[in-house]
């Protein structure tokens, strides 16, 4: 079955870090590139960029660089994003998607809450 | 900030006609590049709904249908369902600032 899987909801504080996994199954990994998307309550999609799963090279869209890292494993075909410096604002869904040119398969989402 | 235009809302009854405007500028839509829509169910993963400026996915009914002009593009949903109560998304790409995939802001539909 094609399909992306992500990591559960996480809670954390103000300041802390969290990594958020992406497993896609059903499809050669390394044929698309891995994008992610953040959803903030009530709000709209927002691209925040992707990582080459050929190269492990990342882009990184406007006002997602320094706090926002995506990252690869190749060996068990999952991507990952990590976030540090935790703030309020961050509190989302994150979406993983494959994309080629268009969004044909995305994640479930993982919710983010950062609270105090 | 989403480059790509779309209204806030819109609504019909069912069995009605709607349409969904994307307004975009000469750096995406208006340089060729493909539009494609996405429906997202409250609470669940945006959906492919439309790719290529007008073409369904397999399992998507033809009562979805996307087209393109200029730096414009547009959904129409016809004999509009309960089922359609969604947002809407569409999608491009825009060469400026090193390239990005760009989404509109989002269009609540209401069937009534």
């Amino acid at each position: 079955q094609v399909q992306l899987v992500q990591s559960g909801s996480e809670l954390k504080k103000p300041g802390a870090s969290v990594k958020v996994s992406c497993k896609a199954s059903g499809y050669t990994f390394t044929n698309s590139n891995m994008n992610w998307v953040r959803q903030a309550p009530g709000q709209g999609l927002e691209w925040m960029g992707q990582i080459s799963t050929n190269t492990g090279n990342p882009t990184y869209a406007q006002g997602f660089t320094g706090r926002f890292v995506f990252s690869l494993d190749t060996s068990v075909s999952t991507a990952y994003l990590q976030i540090s410096s935790l703030k309020a604002e961050d509190t989302a869904v994150y979406y993983c998607a494959r994309v080629n040119w268009y969004f044909d398969l995305w994640g479930r989402g993982t919710l983010v809450a950062v609270s105090s | 900030q989403s480059v790509l235009t779309q209204p806030p809302s819109v609504s019909g009854a069912p069995g009605q006609r709607v349409t969904i405007s994307c307004t975009g500028s000469s750096s995406n839509i208006g340089a060729d590049y493909d539009v494609h829509w996405y429906q997202q169910l409250p609470g669940i993963a945006p959906k492919l709904l439309i790719y290529g400026n007008n073409n369904r996915p397999s399992g998507v009914p033809d009562r979805f249908s996307g087209s393109k002009s200029g730096t414009s593009a547009s959904l129409a949903i016809t004999g509009l369902q309960a089922e359609d109560e969604a947002d809407y998304y569409c999608q491009s790409y825009d060469k400026s600032l090193s390239g990005s995939y760009v989404f509109g802001t989002g269009t609540k539909v209401t069937v009534l």
